[in-house]
């Protein structure tokens, strides 16, 4: 399947910043999605987005379809302790599998 | 609850025993996904089931892995003579329809081999 690349791998950032992470794929996508992920727990689902140059917002978080259809963009406002966990990106292939990024670990201090 | 639940949470088993994990699916939800999940990496694609049917297990190991999502009960992944290299977290992921790609993750279960 095509390779998604998460950057950065990690970040460690003060409560209140904002965080940015982007995910590439070598291929074109017609799907994003970003999921979180905390300790031992099954990922769930964040955003999803579908159109080239659309940003979508979810609260705190906002996301945007990049207009080359091969990257994603993942922001994260006034970051709080909770956000805290594992942050993939996710595309499907040309069947209906999701092929996932390595994931952004989010470490947020108080 | 409405989610996508599986069972066992943990799994310990021995090499050379079956390790069967079971997933039901979020209600109304017709379409199950199973991937796995090695430490500090992304999740991979196993096999992709409707009810009765594997629509494409290309992810699946060929030999000691099976799958299969009766027409009654839950989703099952059955491995084998499980070995060390088995060990990881699976996650079943649901999904309405074909065509659909929001897939909604169960909590997973955690396989250790011993």
């Amino acid at each position: 399947g095509q390779q998604l690349n998460q950057s950065p791998q990690s970040m460690f950032i003060q409560e209140g910043e904002d965080v940015s992470m982007n995910c590439t794929s070598s291929s074109i996508f017609n799907t994003w999605l970003w999921y979180k992920q905390e300790p031992g727990e099954g990922p769930v689902l964040l955003i999803a987005l579908y159109k080239a140059g659309e940003l979508t917002s979810n609260g705190r978080l906002t996301a945007q379809f990049g207009i080359t259809r091969k990257d994603s963009f993942l922001n994260i406002s006034a970051s709080i302790p909770s956000d805290v966990g594992i942050y993939f990106c996710a595309g499907p292939n040309s069947g209906y599998a999701l092929n996932f990024g390595k994931g952004t670990s989010l470490l947020v201090t108080p | 609850n409405a989610g996508v639940m599986q069972n066992p949470r943990h799994l310990v088993r021995r090499r050379g025993q079956e390790a069967r994990l079971r997933c039901s699916p979020m209600k109304g939800h017709s379409h199950v996904y199973w991937y796995r999940q090695l430490p500090e990496e992304g999740l991979k694609f196993m096999v992709y089931l409707q009810k009765e049917n594997i629509i494409d297990e290309s992810g699946m190991p060929k030999e000691r892995f099976s799958a299969e999502f009766p027409k009654e009960g839950p989703s099952i992944l059955r491995i084998q003579q499980v070995v060390r290299g088995d060990s990881a977290a699976y996650f079943c992921a649901s999904s309405p329809q074909t065509g659909y790609h929001e897939q909604y993750f169960g909590p997973g279960t955690r396989l250790t081999v011993t």
